[in-house]
């Protein structure tokens, strides 16, 4: 079965430099999560889409800005990177009308410098 | 303190025997309950979800809920080495997100 696809898996980037994660849903799904999972840490929520719209707003810093496309990929912006932000992140999607069973992708691990 | 609490483990448990995880969410509100598996450095796998009081199983895994002690369990029959990874409890209380435990390591040894 098809899963989450999210581009780059690996990303390494300067302080200040910006970056710009990619994600695409299963196919009919239409809701799309990020998810930041630090080391040793549990997966904290960040931002999700709902046809295009979003949905809900987590601990997503101001330097950070996601958004939903026609096709509902969705591409996760990050400006001024810090060292604190390294870390796995995850995309997940799901069903609108499934009650939030979300299946994540493998994730983009972001190395800060 | 947090939302949803788990014991770190680890949880050593001997092939073939069953392995018991057990989570706690502080939100009377919560409706929504899951479990996932993570292997280090991978993404979490959902591999049970369950929104009503009771029992809910499939193949292996049986999930328990009881709200009313606010209180969400798996089970994991005939542990297999290959289940060996960090189990997260995740709960939707309000909006989209799943808020998650911090995980409890699991050990199945041969």
């Amino acid at each position: 079965a098809a899963g989450v696809i999210q581009s780059p898996r690996h990303l390494i980037k300067e302080k200040r430099e910006t970056a710009t994660l990619k994600c695409y849903p299963i196919p009919r799904h239409d809701t799309v999560y990020w998810y930041q999972q630090g080391p040793g840490q549990d997966p904290q929520f960040l931002i999700s889409f709902y046809e295009k719209m979003q949905s809900d707003k987590g601990s997503i810093p101001d330097r950070f800005s996601a958004q939903q496309f026609s096709d509902y990929h969705s591409e996760l912006n990050m400006s001024s990177l810090e060292l604190g932000d390294s870390a796995l992140y995850f995309c997940a999607s799901s069903l609108s009308g499934q009650p939030y069973e979300q299946y994540f992708g493998p994730g983009t691990r972001l190395t800060v410098t | 303190q947090k939302e949803v609490e788990q014991n770190s483990g680890p949880l050593s448990v001997p092939e073939g025997a069953i392995a018991s995880l057990n989570c706690t969410y502080s939100d009377r509100g919560s409706q929504s309950f899951f479990w996932y598996r993570q292997y280090s450095g991978k993404s979490p796998e959902l591999i049970m979800s369950i929104y009503s009081n009771g029992d809910k199983e499939d193949g292996r895994f049986t999930a328990q809920l009881n709200k009313a002690s606010q209180y969400v369990s798996l089970l994991i029959r005939d542990s297999q080495p290959s289940d060996s990874a960090t189990y997260l409890c995740a709960v939707n209380t309000e909006g989209y997100a799943l808020n998650f435990g911090k995980g409890t390591s699991l050990l199945v040894t041969p």
